[in-house]
Formats: C-alpha cells, structure tokens, sequence
C-alpha cells in the first residue's frame, strides 16, 4: 500500500496520560499536514511540515501538543496530560508540493478517546 | 468568521437527481480550492481540484466565482454511491488548508 498510513488506528487513554501518533506519508511526498476532526465538524489544521521543518501551528494547538517530523519521512504527534475535549480523530495528510497544485491525500485517521 | 462555510444539509435526494452544493469563503487572497468526499467514519478522499476556469470530471462540475468569493459542485445523475459527506477546501499559499464542516448528502432509492 503505497498511500498514508496512521498507527494505531484507535486509542483509548485515561484522563493525564501522554500518547503519541505516527504518520507515514505518501514516500515522495515533501509537505505533511496534522488535522483534528470531531463529529460534524470539518478537519481542523492543526500543524504542517515541509521536509523535515514545522512550518505553521494552529493557534489552537495548546503547549501539550508537539511534532516532529525528525528525517523529513515519518511524523508523530505527542499529546501530553490528555483531557476529554481531546478525544477526537486525527488525522494526517501528505502532498507533494509542485507549482501551484496542493492536493492533500489523507491517512484513514487515528480515533483518540479520553477517558 | 469563520474562513470556509457550507451549508450542512442534509440533502436527501432521489437517484438520477441533480444536486449542487456551494460553499463561500472568506479570503480573498485563497488561491487553491478542493472538493473532498467523506463516507462515514472514513478519511476523506479528494474529488477534485476547482480551477478559474471551471473543470468537469463525469458526472461532476465544480465551478469558482473569485468575485463572490465562493466555489460550487455539481452532482449529475446521482447513485446511490454518491451518498456522502462533501467538504469544501481552501488554502492561501498551500500551508494552512481550511475545511467546511461539510454537506451531507443521501441518494435515495
């Protein structure tokens, strides 16, 4: 399979724990985007790489949200001392940046529920 | 106010229908435009790039009026299949990507 692929797919964590999601982009693809989506709701940017530097941070991304993107191929979102209002689906996408096309291909998410 | 809106729906159509969704945005400096497609509890998948001059790919058209500052897309012919949630999309220099909360559609036998 040669698209975006998310490890795990769902995960189940008490209230103050830490978690950390993995994104494996499309493997040419330069540009890596982390997105939060509720139900009902539209992905929300949450942060975006271009190789391996973190170019732009939503100004709703708390100080307990990080990523890395560390050899510009995988990325991973560290979530720390979680809350309920984290429970969510995060999502990752990559594209290729290339003239003005941006076309973003999404991984099928990881499902985060606080408990 | 918000940078991408769309009217939820539901839309509940008949097959062979024709339906079209809009959705406005509110940067006039956005350059880059999508239409995506969600099923549900899926990722969502691309349906197409919007461009200036308006583009066509089957049963589906998408349109953007720079001027009104709002993209369309049109649905043909409707299938059963077609039933999903469509998300608007709209970037300024392709660093931040807004999302619509998204139009939800049925196809109805």
């Amino acid at each position: 399979d040669t698209g975006v692929s998310q490890d795990p797919r769902h995960k189940i964590t008490k209230r103050g724990q830490n978690v950390t999601f993995r994104c494996d982009p499309i493997s040419e693809h330069n540009r890596l985007y982390w997105y939060r989506q509720t139900l009902g709701q539209g992905p929300e940017f949450l942060t975006y790489f271009q190789n391996e530097a973190q170019l732009e941070k939503s100004r709703l991304l708390s100080d307990r949200f990080s990523a890395e993107r560390p050899k510009g191929s995988f990325s991973t979102l560290e979530i720390q001392r979680t809350e309920q209002g984290d429970s969510a689906m995060y999502l990752c996408a990559s594209s290729l940046a290339f003239r003005t096309s941006h076309e973003q291909y999404f991984g099928p998410g990881t499902r985060l529920t606080v408990t | 106010r918000k940078e991408v809106e769309q009217d939820p729906g539901p839309f509940n159509v008949p097959e062979g229908a024709t339906v079209a969704f809009n959705c406005t945005y509110s940067n006039s400096a956005s350059q880059s435009f999508f239409w995506y497609r969600q099923d549900c509890r899926k990722e969502p998948k691309l349906l197409m790039s919007v461009y200036s001059s308006g583009n066509e790919d089957g049963r589906f058209t998408a349109q953007l009026n720079r001027a009104s500052q709002y993209i369309s897309l049109l649905i043909r012919d409707s299938k059963l299949s077609d039933s999903a949630t469509y998300l608007c999309v709209v970037s300024n220099t392709g660093n931040q990507f807004y999302f619509g909360t998204g139009t939800s559609l049925t196809v109805i036998p």
